[in-house]
């Protein structure tokens, strides 16, 4: 059964500090890895997709890692700021493509 | 291009009632999975509709239905209502294929008395 981890539960930082999030995953047999943003009582946005096939991604400030044989990803955010603060959740394809499993996330929060 | 969206926001019901959520995918999409949130967790998938057909199943019981109409928008259904049924329920659209993004509604935030 495919279990997903995120490490640190949440984390604090000040503004303009380069961070690293965590996501680590039982099954290297995924099809892909999403990274989403949650703001409180809302619902989520795709920030990057990795497929299995590759590496990794980049959007903007955004870099996403994925390193399959040893069911790890992170997430660099580069340069934060206070627009950052959000929680961060790290999902993975099952086997049928059709559920993404999800980590409980990271809470972040970025001070100025 | 409209995004998902979901009704209604917010809903409060007592133990043993019936609810039904609705979702309007986003235009163009034809795939819609549904996630149950509870608090401090993160989503666990209920199940998926393509092309109005269940395309998939998380361990949810069988109280927990869903419906997916000609225009591609879905409902959910949970039937004998029990506390722990208290949760951020979610609405996903994407296209067909496994390596497309999901996109989320907002989400309806259920309370159960």
């Amino acid at each position: 059964k495919q279990e997903v981890t995120q490490i640190p539960a949440a984390l604090s930082v000040p503004e303009g500090e380069n961070l690293v999030l965590n996501c680590s995953f039982t099954d290297s047999a995924i099809y892909n890895l999403q990274w989403f943003r949650q703001d409180p009582g809302k619902g989520l946005t795709s920030l990057l997709l990795i497929q299995s096939s590759q590496r990794e991604q980049t959007s903007g400030r955004l870099n996403a890692s994925l390193d399959k044989s040893s069911g790890r990803s992170t997430l660099y955010i580069a340069a934060s700021q206070p627009g950052d603060s959000a929680t961060y959740l790290c999902a993975v394809t099952n086997q049928a493509g059709t559920a993404l499993i999800f980590g409980k996330g990271t809470t972040l929060s970025v001070s100025s | 291009e409209t995004g998902v969206t979901q009704s209604p926001t917010h809903l409060i019901k007592t133990r043993g009632q019936q609810v039904t959520l609705r979702c309007s995918s986003q235009s163009g999409h034809n795939t819609v999975s549904w996630y149950q949130q509870a608090l401090g967790q993160g989503p666990q998938f209920i199940f998926q509709y393509y092309r109005e057909e269940e395309n998939g199943r998380g361990n949810f019981p069988p109280r927990f239905s869903g419906l997916q109409f000609p225009n591609y928008s879905s409902e959910l259904n949970v039937n004998a209502l029990e506390l722990d049924d208290s949760a951020l329920y979610l609405c996903a659209s994407s296209l067909p294929g496994l390596n497309e993004k999901l996109f989320f509604g907002s989400g309806t935030q259920l309370s159960v008395l």
